[in-house]
């Protein structure tokens, strides 16, 4: 892998559903993110995590959940997915330049809730 | 409360130059960036601008003034596949980043 990976690439889902989107960096990352990007909106920070083992909510966490057991992985779960929820998801990392280090994306999960 | 304007959209013709132009209202200033996202795909990182003046890269440029809560992004010689959005984002008291809704680039031969 070489940066960020995301999967799956787009799903279909039943409202009510559980849903847990993937994440993983190779980069030695410490901070992730969650954003969310709909149509005529700015991109919307769900969760984040500023390093393994902690996790604090953004802009719009409801409904959403994270963990980060270690530095690789930061896993989205949805535990009842809602049609509101349809999206385009996006895993972001920085490195350690600080706070004003660039993000670096993962193609992103087109999630439809049905 | 915060927020980050630009344009909708523009359209500007191959080999001309276009400026896209970003204001922002945040809690405190840490910095503003620029990205750009082609149709369907990721946002990559353009530019990052703290201090006032002209930053430079390529055929790329960023301004920012901080004193009128403003910032634009040159682009030079445009080619084709400079088609896509460009995404302003300022960072604020608290390091959070606030999101314009990203401005859709045209570019028509």
């Amino acid at each position: 892998i070489a940066g960020i990976t995301q999967a799956p690439t787009s799903q279909i889902l039943a409202a009510g559903r559980r849903m847990t989107l993937r994440c993983t960096q190779d980069m030695r990352h410490n901070a992730m993110y969650w954003y969310r990007q709909d149509l005529g909106l700015g991109l919307r920070l769900i969760h984040y995590s500023n390093t393994a083992g902690t996790t604090g909510k953004g802009e719009v966490p409801d409904g959403y959940s994270v963990s980060r057991a270690n530095t690789d992985d930061f896993p989205l779960t949805l535990a009842s997915a809602v049609p509101s929820q349809t999206s385009v998801y996006f895993c972001a990392s920085s490195g350690s330049g600080g706070h004003n280090s660039p993000l670096h994306f993962g193609n992103g999960t087109r999630l439809t809730v049905t | 409360g915060q927020n980050i304007d630009q344009p909708t959209e523009m359209t500007a013709t191959e080999g001309a130059i276009v400026q896209i132009n970003c204001t922002y209202q945040t809690s405190g200033f840490n910095g503003l960036f620029w990205y750009q996202q082609h149709a369907g795909e990721a946002p990559t990182f353009l530019s990052y601008n703290v201090l006032d003046g002209l930053e430079e890269k390529g055929r790329f440029s960023s301004f920012l003034s901080r004193s009128k809560g403003y910032s634009y992004l040159l682009l030079k010689e445009l080619q084709m596949k400079d088609s896509a959005s460009y995404l302003c984002a300022g960072l604020d008291s608290n390091y959070q980043l606030i999101w314009g809704a990203g401005t859709k680039l045209i570019i028509k031969p």
